[in-house]
């Protein structure tokens, strides 16, 4: 699986846009970009993925460059309780996948009032 | 209703002893996994089973013994506890292939 880097820490205003960068220079055409987020001691929560498309859901959206090198993670209207570690994760999705997720150090974000 | 369970959520016990740690889910997925947060956050892959079959052993040593009695539990066994053993344990499911739904973690501290 292909590695990602993010930035360690962010910060966000309550009700402000977050943008949460990912470089994955290395991915691979049938590895998928995934997000995933650690709410303080929870278990991890899935958000979103995409391969090559712009995704949206109920949770963010997720912008994909044309050259896939790299994504943006967007959560539209942060409030406080979207504050966690969020990690970027590439991996490759279907038959043949073992399915393990390979988590780096992610990127804290702190939404503040 | 519960996705993915786990039993306890806190563990605390000697150097030296054997404990298990109880993974259930109920979403019908065929591949469950454990996952160890160490102190440092990092998270990292332990053990996958796809229908009661290991397919992921990530070099952890043999004192781990992972089962599956069925496609909803897959429990972790630890022998002879060690400090460094200390961590949050995580179970998760998917589908083959699919998004990972996480249990709320096992905090085990060994004295």
């Amino acid at each position: 699986d292909a590695k990602t880097t993010q930035p360690t820490s962010m910060d966000c205003a309550e009700g402000r846009a977050a943008n949460l960068p990912c470089n994955h220079s290395t991915i691979s055409g049938n590895e998928y970009v995934y997000w995933y987020r650690q709410i303080h001691s929870q278990g991890p929560q899935y958000i979103i993925h995409g391969l090559k498309n712009n995704e949206t859901n109920e949770m963010a959206s997720l912008i994909i460059t044309e050259d896939r090198k790299s994504s943006t993670l967007i959560l539209p209207h942060a409030t406080l309780r979207d504050t966690a570690v969020y990690y970027c994760i590439v991996r490759v999705l279907g038959s043949g996948n073992t399915g393990k997720l390979i988590f780096g150090q992610g990127t804290t974000l702190q939404v503040k009032p | 209703d519960t996705a993915v369970s786990q039993t306890p959520k806190y563990l605390v016990t000697q150097m030296g002893n054997d404990k298990s740690i109880k993974c259930e889910q109920n979403l019908g997925h065929d591949t469950m996994y454990w996952y160890k947060q160490d102190s440092k956050k990092f998270l990292k892959i332990m053990f996958s089973y796809n229908n009661k079959e290991l397919i992921i052993n990530e070099t952890v040593p043999n004192r781990f013994s992972p089962k599956s009695p069925d496609k909803a539990h897959l429990n972790l066994h630890i022998n002879s506890l060690e400090l460094g053993d200390s961590a949050v344990y995580f179970c998760a499911s998917s589908q083959v292939g699919g998004r990972q739904f996480f249990g709320p973690g096992t905090r085990l501290t060994v004295l």
